[in-house]
């Protein structure tokens, strides 16, 4: 069964520093989005992105995030100056519709800031 | 200092009980909720998802009711496995609850 994927499983960075995490979508998918879930908190969502372009984004992904999809295969989130409050589990997502329809998550990659 | 996360509620049925979860929503023109249950270590799995020119939508041991009036959403599980134990998250097109701990017991 096809799966989103995600690298690294975890990754520490010290504040400050750029990160990278990136997501292997659903081959056929043309919807992605980035969420994030502080440890015992909710899911928030960060952005949606389609077509090569960001569809929507919430509050928390300010000018520190952006999204990119350099390839066919890859879909990245990077922060671009990290803080300490940017520690969280990192939820990629993929749905062949748009926002209403199943989405499918990656395992997630645990950012700790140090 | 660490932040403190939400207490989150706790249903804790016996196995074989049904199951029901409540949830809560703002938003008296959105038209599409799903739930989600999150297993330790994992992230969000799509269970079942509604729109709202519905009022029940059934599934496999599972069913979402939906009260547009009192905006009101449930989760019920039938026969309750200690596969269920998990968080619970009802969605509305991407905004997501708070959740409930589902707790079985053997």
């Amino acid at each position: 069964e096809p799966e989103v994927t995600q690298t690294p499983s975890h990754q520490v960075t010290q504040m400050g520093q750029e990160v990278i995490l990136r997501c292997v979508p659903i081959s056929n998918h043309l919807y992605f989005y980035w969420y994030r879930q502080i440890l015992g908190q909710k899911v928030e969502f960060l952005v949606s992105f389609y077509n090569n372009e960001i569809s929507e984004k919430s509050e928390i992904f300010d000018d520190q995030f952006s999204v990119e999809r350099p390839d066919g295969s890859n879909f990245t989130l990077k922060i671009r100056s990290t803080k300490l409050e940017d520690s969280a589990m990192y939820f990629c997502a993929s749905s062949v519709q748009g926002a209403r329809g199943e989405q499918y998550f990656g395992p997630g990659t645990r950012l700790t800031v140090t | 200092g660490e932040s403190v996360g939400l207490h989150l509620p706790t249903l804790s049925v016996q196995e074989g009980d049904n199951s029901i979860i409540n949830c809560a929503y703002s938003n008296s023109a959105s038209d599409y909720f799903i739930w989600y249950k999150q297993e330790s270590g994992k992230g969000p799995q799509f269970i079942i998802d509604i729109r709202s020119n519905m009022d029940k939508r059934q599934g496999q041991r599972v069913t979402v009711l939906l009260n547009k009036t009192v905006k009101h959403l449930s989760l019920q599980i039938a026969a309750t496995q200690p596969g269920d134990s998990a968080v619970y998250f009802c969605a509305e097109t991407g905004v997501f609850g708070a959740g409930t701990i589902l707790r079985v017991k053997s």
